[in-house]
């Protein structure tokens, strides 16, 4: 079965400065997805951003960018310039290529964004 | 374009009661997945439906159960409720398989 691990509970960032948040997963796939998704208070899931296993090239939106290491199973989030707004929890999901939609989460990484 | 919508956002049950929740996924989309999320169980997969057909289904007991229409809405049921069953469900749909899933507000069940 796959297993998605974020070994960061909590995480703090200056406003404006960087944070990395760290994912690790176990498959025995080669062809699957991998997600970061934020749930603020408001509780709505919203993606983030999406990696296609099969690209080496790191995926990236605006001010997130992940590091994607498929030998290693491992997808970092980086927050360039962390805003205020940024402050919610955030999980890791794995998604595998031929099963349609079916997310795997980690257990998820609250960040504060400190004014 | 509207976004997924759940109902209830609330709703207040007792045990051994059952429960359904609705899902309306966005206009076009035909995969819908369900989600439990609890402090303790963190997020968990129930189920999915395509096209009206159960494709892929969490490790759930049988009391959780599902359907999908033919206008891809999705309803959950939850029979004989549990104290356990206590928990924020979220709805999310996709246009296909691999898509990137798009999550409504949430049910948020309580157990009495």
């Amino acid at each position: 079965a796959q297993t998605v691990t974020q070994s960061q509970p909590e995480m703090s960032v200056q406003e404006a400065e960087t944070v990395t948040l760290s994912c690790t997963y176990d498959t025995s796939e080669s062809d699957y997805y991998l997600f970061w998704y934020k749930q603020p208070p408001s509780r709505q899931m919203i993606l983030v951003i999406r990696q296609e296993a099969y690209k080496q090239q790191n995926a990236t939106e605006n001010r997130f960018s992940v590091n994607f290491q498929k030998a290693a199973k491992s997808f970092s989030l980086k927050i360039s310039d962390s805003q205020l707004g940024d402050a919610a929890m955030y999980f890791c999901a794995y998604n595998f290529g031929a099963a349609g939609n079916k997310l795997t989460f980690g257990g998820g990484t609250r960040v504060l964004v400190k004014p | 374009k509207a976004g997924v919508t759940q109902t209830p956002r609330y709703l207040i049950k007792t045990r051994g009661q059952q429960v359904t929740l609705s899902c309306s996924p966005i206009s076009g989309h035909r995969s819908v997945s369900w989600y439990q999320q609890t402090p303790g169980q963190g997020l968990q997969f129930l189920f999915e439906y395509f096209s009206e057909t159960q494709r892929n289904k969490g490790n759930f007991p049988g009391r959780f159960s599902g359907r999908q229409f033919s206008n891809s809405r999705s309803e959950m049921n939850v029979s004989t409720l549990e104290l356990g069953d206590s928990a924020l469900y979220l709805c999310a749909s996709s246009a296909r398989g691999n898509q990137p899933q798009h999550f409504g507000d949430g049910t948020r069940l309580s157990i009495l």
